[in-house]
């Protein structure tokens, strides 16, 4: 059975940091791509971030370029989501979702989600 | 970016009918289109990928068509699962789009 575990959420400062995990298990971690989808309070699904199976390609919102990093380590068959300089409008509930695709090729969607982690930004 | 628009933003139907959403792309998106159903506080879920192929396990009833730009998810025959929201999402260019949702609720 495929599972996607996220972590590392909770309650932080405007400007503070967080770190969210993503551990899968059940299949070939290291031979998909996977991404980072939120959505905010009461609202519609935003995608976040993006990286191919070997690291080799990555995408950002443009909401969150330059202030959150996507990383993997597939010996650990985890997915991580640094997260700098949080605003109010980051607030959301967090999900990994992993890609139909090892690479970013047209036509791929989010095959599998994990049951999302809450980050809350305020002060 | 590629904007997704769905209509309705929300509907009201009867278990049995059936029920059609559409969405359009401010672009050209060939079939690369796919349709996601979220019920309240879960993750969604795919049903359909390049705008009409059926996820596995996924339902008949659930049918997908369309191409370029203007998109449509069809349920055959409402049934009391269905009641979700559901979300159309470009896989065409980076950002992957979604449109705004459809909040598909009992009649």
């Amino acid at each position: 059975e495929v599972q996607l575990v996220e972590s590392g959420g909770g309650l932080v400062q405007p400007g503070g940091s967080l770190r969210l995990s993503c551990e899968g298990s059940g299949f070939s971690f290291s031979s998909y791509s996977f991404n980072w989808v939120r959505q905010a309070p009461g609202k519609g699904l935003e995608w976040v971030s993006y990286i191919t199976s070997t690291s080799g390609t990555i995408f950002y919102a443009d909401s969150v370029k330059g202030r959150f990093t996507i990383s993997r380590d597939n010996a650990k068959n985890s997915l991580y989501l640094q997260m700098n300089s949080l605003r109010v409008e980051d607030t959301a509930v967090y999900y990994c979702a992993r890609d139909s695709a090892s690479d970013y090729v047209w036509g791929t969607y989010h095959r599998d989600w994990g049951q999302g982690i809450l980050v809350t930004v305020s002060s | 970016d590629i904007q997704m628009t769905q209509s309705p933003s929300s509907l009201s139907a009867s278990v049995g009918d059936r029920v059609t959403i559409t969405c359009r792309a401010s672009q050209g998106i060939s079939n690369f289109l796919n349709w996601y159903q979220q019920k309240p506080g879960k993750a969604p879920k795919v049903l359909i990928y390049v705008a009409s192929s059926l996820q596995s396990g996924v339902p008949s009833r659930f049918s997908g068509s369309g191409s370029g730009t203007d998109f449509t998810l069809t349920i055959s025959s409402l049934q009391p699962e269905d009641f979700a929201t559901y979300y159309c999402q470009q896989s065409y260019s980076t950002p992957r789009t979604f449109g705004q949702g459809t909040k598909v609720e009992i009649k």
